[in-house]
């Protein structure tokens, strides 16, 4: 596809559950991001790769939360003993790299603990 | 501490006229601005962006005026169409700082009156 995917669209998680939001940029993206968006706030930075190195992980909440990018491709987001604080929209982004600005959002994954 | 700030949680404007959407910010190390629109179920889309070194930025009908001494832009949205109806978003960066990830205002909800 020509966007960024994110799967899956909606997950519900019991408190204390782990969860995995995965990530697939736009192809040739260099640059990726993780954002949190709790309801009725604008998205927080969450950590960025560039290919596969996280250059920055400072947003992360918790040590309940870790990113991966092995390949410098697809990311995933894995949350640990989910709690009910965890629930909001997890947004990815990617951008061509560093010089390039503007990042290209996904749909998000809406991430609900009960 | 909110670093950007949209003080208008919403915003009503008729369909023809125009549309100004604020947005403040308190780190005089932002150098680069964006606006997002956001539609529900969707992930953000950028909109029009500013480098510090301008004060204005023209896109068809939207534009983005830059004060820094101030630390202030706003966005232009001229005429207003139906199809503007959605959350806007004012991002800002630190170019070059090592931390690429968006720091977001919590939006303006613009709603276009027929």
């Amino acid at each position: 596809g020509a966007g960024v995917s994110q799967s899956p669209r909606y997950k519900v998680a019991k408190r204390g559950q782990d969860v995995a939001l995965r990530c697939d940029p736009i192809s040739g993206h260099v640059s990726l991001f993780w954002y949190q968006q709790a309801l009725g706030q604008g998205p927080e930075f969450l950590t960025y790769f560039q290919n596969e190195a996280q250059l920055d992980k400072s947003g992360l909440p918790s040590d309940r939360f870790f990113a991966e990018r092995p390949e410098g491709s697809v990311s995933t987001l894995k949350i640990q003993r989910t709690q009910q604080e965890d629930s909001a929209v997890y947004l990815c982004a990617s951008s061509l790299g560093l010089g390039y600005n503007e990042q290209f959002f996904g749909p998000g994954t809406r991430l609900t603990v009960l | 501490d909110q670093q950007v700030k949209q003080n208008s949680p919403s915003l009503s404007v008729q369909e023809g006229r125009i549309s100004i959407l604020n947005c403040d910010y308190t780190n005089s190390m932002f150098d680069y601005f964006l606006w997002y629109k956001k539609y529900p179920a969707e992930g953000p889309t950028f909109l029009i962006s500013i480098s510090s070194i301008k004060d204005k930025n023209e896109d068809g009908r939207f534009t983005v005026f830059l004060n820094k001494s101030a630390k202030h832009l706003s966005l232009h949205i001229v005429p207003s169409q139906p199809g503007d109806s959605a959350v806007y978003f004012c991002a800002a960066r630190i170019f070059g700082g090592g931390a690429d990830g968006l720091t977001f205002g919590k939006g303006t909800h613009l709603i276009i009156q027929p």
